[in-house]
């Protein structure tokens, strides 16, 4: 079935460090794929999407660049913030139902930013 | 635009009552709406799926009579938990689709029950 398999954190750095967080996901067709953050006692937004090979999905100074071949959506942003201490999902999309497509979410990888 | 929103944000309930939990689509038409459940460090998973006046789609494992799911509109979907337990405590998310872009999903903030 369907699922994506994400870097296990926690993951701790210091500010403007250099983040990767990655992410595998089968390859079931060719599913649109996400990164969405969840900060403390909140719901999920959405970071950034891509939705077919070689996309790159950009937002808020992170990226992902989705990877056919190797069946890859690696999260990485240049210099991280305290600011961007939250918990990262990566998501793909599959398993239709009711003509609607389900998310299905990797476990999560919990970053903590030192300042 | 497409936001979500959830209410109430907290509860606190007894064991053995009910309780209701709402979602709403405030700017846009939801056809699609989903109900996730995520337990404390772990990720969300997926109990139910409903589309406006049909019945949902319940995930293997979900209890059907458990958690009641009712989308009487196409801006209102509603989780009840019935005979509520301490193990029901988790934090519950929706997430809501429109019309012509199935593919994305816009989340509410959540609603964190817990039962004593």
């Amino acid at each position: 079935g369907d699922s994506v398999t994400q870097m296990e954190g926690p993951v701790t750095l210091s500010e403007e460090a250099f983040l990767t967080i990655n992410c595998t996901y089968t390859a079931t067709g060719y599913p649109s794929l996400f990164w969405y953050v969840q900060y403390p006692g909140e719901g999920l937004q959405l970071l950034l999407k891509a939705t077919k090979a070689d996309d790159k999905g950009s937002n808020k100074g992170f990226e992902a660049t989705y990877r056919k071949e190797t069946t890859s959506f690696h999260l990485e942003k240049g210099s991280v913030q305290v600011s961007d201490s939250a918990v990262y999902f990566c998501a793909r999309l599959g398993s239709f139902n009711f003509g609607n497509e389900k998310l299905t979410f990797g476990t999560g990888t919990r970053l903590t930013i030192i300042p | 635009g497409a936001v979500v929103s959830q209410h109430p944000s907290r509860v606190i309930c007894k064991s053995g009552t009910s309780v209701k939990i709402e979602c709403r689509s405030l700017d846009f038409q939801a056809t699609t709406m989903f109900w996730y459940r995520q337990f404390p460090k772990q990720s969300l998973m997926l109990m139910a799926t409903s589309n406006e006046g049909s019945k949902a789609t319940y995930e293997q494992g979900v209890e059907k009579d458990k958690f009641l799911i009712n989308h009487a509109s196409l801006t209102l979907s509603t989780l009840t938990v019935t005979s509520a337990h301490p193990e029901d405590s988790s934090f519950y998310i929706c997430s809501a689709t429109r019309a012509g872009n199935s593919y994305e999903q816009y989340f509410g903030p959540g609603t964190r029950l817990t039962v004593t």
